[in-house]
């Protein structure tokens, strides 16, 4: 059964918008939520984290938002501009266990 | 934000030799270190995790004796790729959990290419 579910596949937005990814996931006792950005030929970076004590958290342009009742959390990316172009992926935890990793979305952002 | 550094980031070998993969966490200690595999267009494919000082836990499937991975220090695993096949051709990625967050930082990954 996959832990964290992650969609869309892939996304085309316009610079200047708002990009938005989203997962779900299975297990409530994961208590951990991170977002990576990948570029091709690089390992993963750890772009921005949740636990869920919060339902939102913002670092610059962006935004996760965490909804613990529905088991969802997505990323926002605001004013997306052709260098986020990349593929994100979210995953999951308990703390000290290992990380569950949704299938990834391709961002490309069209200038 | 934290390094890991991998090592090599490309290595060409012949079927049959042996590569070692480098991964060290350069600004924190890592009890725990985890090494993925990632097929082109594809999620990371947990291989196993590697704890300071014991033995690493390998996931289903994947073959103990083919990947050998030893975590010496709390700042270094090496993955060992022993009697390469084409088929061992991917990319390989590791990736180091801090002691104190739990966040997981990943290292630049390494292309295995295997002739």
């Amino acid at each position: 059964q996959q832990q964290v579910k992650q969609s869309p596949q892939s996304l085309i937005v316009q610079k200047g918008g708002i990009s938005i990814i989203n997962c779900a996931y299975e297990n409530t006792a994961f208590d951990y939520f991170p977002w990576y950005q990948q570029f091709p030929g690089k390992g993963p970076a750890l772009l921005i984290a949740i636990r869920p004590d919060v339902s939102e958290k913002k670092e610059g342009r962006f935004t996760i938002s965490f909804n613990k009742s529905a088991k969802q959390f997505s990323l926002h990316i605001m004013d997306s501009q052709p260098g986020d172009s990349a593929t994100y992926f979210c995953a999951a935890n308990t703390r000290f266990n290992k990380f569950y990793f949704g299938s990834g979305t391709k961002l490309n952002v069209k200038p | 934000g934290a390094v890991v550094s991998q090592h090599p980031s490309r290595v060409i070998c012949k079927s049959g030799t042996s590569v070692k993969i480098e991964c060290r966490s350069l600004d924190f200690q890592a009890t725990t270190m985890f090494w993925y595999r990632q097929f082109p267009k594809q999620s990371l494919m947990l291989m196993a995790t590697s704890n300071e000082g014991s033995k690493a836990t390998y996931e289903q499937g994947v073959e103990k004796d083919k990947f050998l991975i030893n975590h010496a220090s709390l700042t270094l695993s090496t993955l060992t790729v022993t009697s390469a096949h084409p088929e061992d051709s991917s990319f390989y990625i590791c990736s180091a959990r801090r002691q104190n967050t739990g966040e997981l930082f990943f290292g630049e990954g390494s292309r295995l290419t295997v002739l």
